[in-house]
């Protein structure tokens, strides 16, 4: 079973549109994330969230909306796509609830693509 | 605010070399440290740990001391592969927030 699973793995689109990926974890985690990689590799976090409620959201654009229907689930959706918006994006999933030794498990990352 | 930073990449190495990647933290209290790994085309995965002064965590032959008097956290690994050429990756949580060093691209040549 995959612990944290993010589709698509691939999307490519064009400038304007809007789209999603879903996220989803079976390991029972009180807290969510989505980060975005760049061409250079660097990592931003972009939101937490913790039993469904937001936590952090780091200046990211209002075009991206968060959407966390339950603790196990964070979907990210984009309006209006930019071609600044190419990177790949990562879920990733923490036991938390305040234990700040814990580690994040990650998804696979869904290559996004703005044409 | 919080930060990691780690030695800029790319480090190439002749497999069997000896392996330091450096990276110091800034944060206030006493955050967890991390090693992550990113093998190409893939997610990060957790290499090693620690969550208080002096921890060492250590996996698969890297190592890494959590050092509080100089902030830092340095990943070493006394004899490297092929196998370990990727991106590693320097973290710290601080009250559930995740921050991510720049990475650095290790290339290990046969």
């Amino acid at each position: 079973d995959t612990a944290v699973s993010q589709t698509p793995k691939y999307l490519v689109t064009q400038m304007g549109n809007d789209k999603s990926i879903k996220c989803e974890q079976n390991l029972g985690h009180d807290t969510m994330y989505w980060y975005k990689q760049d061409s250079k590799k660097f990592l931003k976090i972009m939101f937490s969230y913790n039993n469904k409620e937001l936590i952090i959201n780091e200046t990211v654009p209002n075009r991206f909306s968060p959407k966390s229907p339950d603790k196990a689930h964070l979907n990210l959706h984009i309006n209006s796509l930019e071609l600044g918006d190419s990177a790949v994006y990562f879920c990733a999933s923490s036991p938390s609830g305040g234990r700040a030794t814990s580690e994040a498990f990650f998804g696979q990352g869904t290559r996004l693509t703005v044409v | 605010g919080d930060s990691v930073t780690q030695m800029e990449g790319p480090v190439t190495l002749s497999e069997e070399a000896f392996l330091t990647i450096n990276c110091t933290y800034t944060a206030t209290g006493y955050p967890s440290l991390f090693w992550y790994v990113q093998y190409p085309g893939e997610g990060l995965q957790l290499l090693l740990k620690a969550t208080k002064a002096d921890d060492k965590g250590s996996n698969k032959g890297f190592e890494a001391t959590y050092r509080k008097e100089t902030t830092s956290f340095h990943l070493e690994k006394g004899s490297v592969q092929v196998s370990d050429s990727a991106v590693y990756f320097c973290a710290l949580n601080r009250d559930d927030k995740i921050i991510f060093g720049k990475g650095t691209r290790l290339h290990i040549l046969p």
